[in-house]
């Protein structure tokens, strides 16, 4: 069965500590790999999609990688309006559906 | 261009009660989603409907059901609710499939008491 864990479950940071998020996977035959924000009360905003092993994307601050079993979202000098849940979700191969991890809740305080 | 709309927000409803959520994709887009966000759970994956026709299930009871119309709009039922549904109905919508990049609604937030 395809699973997605993330971790840590929660994170906080001070202004400008950079981090990274975990994101690891259990697939057969990855099809696409998909990092997105949620803040509360509002549906998940789309960051990002990797597809294949070594590929990496940017977007201001967050940079996300992909390696064969797992997917990083480096914060470099995170922000307090960085803060928010990070969700990421894998393509299932059969069933054209995506499936969601539960998140890292991050806090960036001042 | 407009974003996914759903409707309504805020939904209170009582055991045994049935409710209907509402869905308007983003222009163009043909693959509607739905998915139940809980605390506990995360986000799981309900139902997709493409051109009208029930294209993929999640693992839901049959209580759980939709429908989507000739201009992609969906509607999501759930009948004799429980204590248990009570949670953040997300809608998602693509152009071509659940598997993309999925354009997702504020989400309805559904209270059963």
């Amino acid at each position: 069965e395809d699973q997605v864990t993330q971790s840590p479950e929660a994170l906080r940071l001070q202004e400008g500590e950079s981090s990274s998020l975990n994101c690891s996977y259990t697939v057969s035959g990855l099809r696409g790999l998909f990092w997105y924000r949620q803040d509360p009360g509002k549906g998940p905003e789309f960051l990002f999609t990797l597809y294949s092993a070594g590929e990496e994307k940017e977007k201001e601050r967050l940079k996300a990688t992909l390696t064969k079993k797992e997917s990083f979202l480096h914060i470099t000098a995170p922000k307090p309006e960085d803060s928010a849940t990070y969700l990421c979700a894998v393509r299932n191969t059969g069933f054209q559906k995506l499936v969601f991890g539960t998140g890292t809740r991050l806090l960036v305080s001042p | 261009k407009a974003g996914v709309t759903q409707t309504p927000r805020y939904l209170i409803k009582t055991r045994g009660q049935q409710v209907t959520l509402s869905c308007s994709p983003i222009s163009g887009h043909r693959s509607v989603s739905w998915y139940q966000q809980t605390p506990g759970q995360g986000l799981q994956f309900l139902f997709e409907y493409f051109s009208e026709t029930q294209r993929n299930k999640g693992n839901f009871p049959g209580r759980f059901s939709g429908r989507q119309f000739s201009n992609s709009r969906s509607e999501m039922n759930v009948s004799t609710l429980e204590l248990g549904d009570s949670a953040l109905y997300l809608c998602a919508s693509s152009f071509r499939s659940a598997g993309d990049e999925q354009f997702f609604g504020p989400g309805t937030r559904l209270t059963v008491l």
